[in-house]
């Protein structure tokens, strides 16, 4: 098990182009998770995979956010035209789901992506 | 999942216990009570979580009030390395997104 990892740590974007960020879950999670965190704050969920399948998404989640998860293993999430307040660590999560309630969805976070938009 | 309050920030001596707050007064009865902390420049890591029992593990122990309005994380001897942002989650069970919601935390400084 090596843990969630995300790619790459570090962007530098200007304003106005698309970046993509890659996250790869534990192995055998089948749900995976993506949250962006700003400066101070705690992290705020974006949206959620339960294998490809994309079941909930915040109302953060704009129209230029895109989440993937095509076989069910890593996710990609797609900024489309940065913007400055677009900023943040965006932190993947993944967890193995076996029903039954929340208490069993212990979530594993990866080292986050920070994104900086000049 | 729905709000708990928190201090904004903490302090203790290294090898001392400490008492982490949280209040979450309108927690319905099959709301599990989670805490995650964050490490500087690292992403959120699982404490422990419980409902109505006390818990421990061996991170921390998870003392939960008897009306579970309330409870209090409990780290039994701080090292420097517990320093970190502590957040208190609410796992609402009703239904709706899945993700966790974190507050602001309290922010835990360890004094050597």
């Amino acid at each position: 098990d090596t843990g969630v990892s995300q790619d790459p740590r570090h962007k530098i974007t200007k304003r106005g182009q698309n970046v993509t960020f890659r996250c790869d879950p534990i192995s055998e999670h089948n749900r995976l998770y993506w949250y962006r965190q700003t400066l101070g704050q705690g992290p705020e969920f974006l949206t959620y995979f339960q294998n490809e399948a994309q079941l909930e998404k915040s109302r953060l989640l704009s129209d230029r956010f895109s989440a993937e998860r095509p076989k069910g293993s890593f996710s990609t999430l797609e900024i489309q035209r940065t913007e400055q307040g677009d900023s943040a660590m965006y932190l993947c999560a993944s967890s193995l789901y076996r029903g039954g309630g929340r208490d069993t969805d212990t979530q594993y976070f990866g080292p986050g992506t920070r994104l900086t938009v000049l | 999942d729905a709000k708990t309050t928190q201090p904004n920030s903490m302090e203790s001596n290294e090898e001392e216990p400490v008492h982490l707050p949280c209040n979450h007064s309108t927690i319905s009865g099959t709301d599990y009570i989670h805490w995650y902390r964050q490490l500087p420049s690292q992403g959120p890591e699982y404490v422990i979580h419980g409902l109505t029992s006390n818990v421990n593990n061996r991170m921390a122990s998870l003392a939960i009030a008897e009306d579970r309005k309330s409870s209090t994380l409990i780290l039994h001897r701080a090292t420097l390395r517990d320093a970190a942002v502590y957040y208190c989650i609410r796992r609402y069970s009703g239904g709706g997104a899945d993700g966790l919601t974190f507050g602001k935390g309290t922010h835990l400084i360890i004094q050597p």
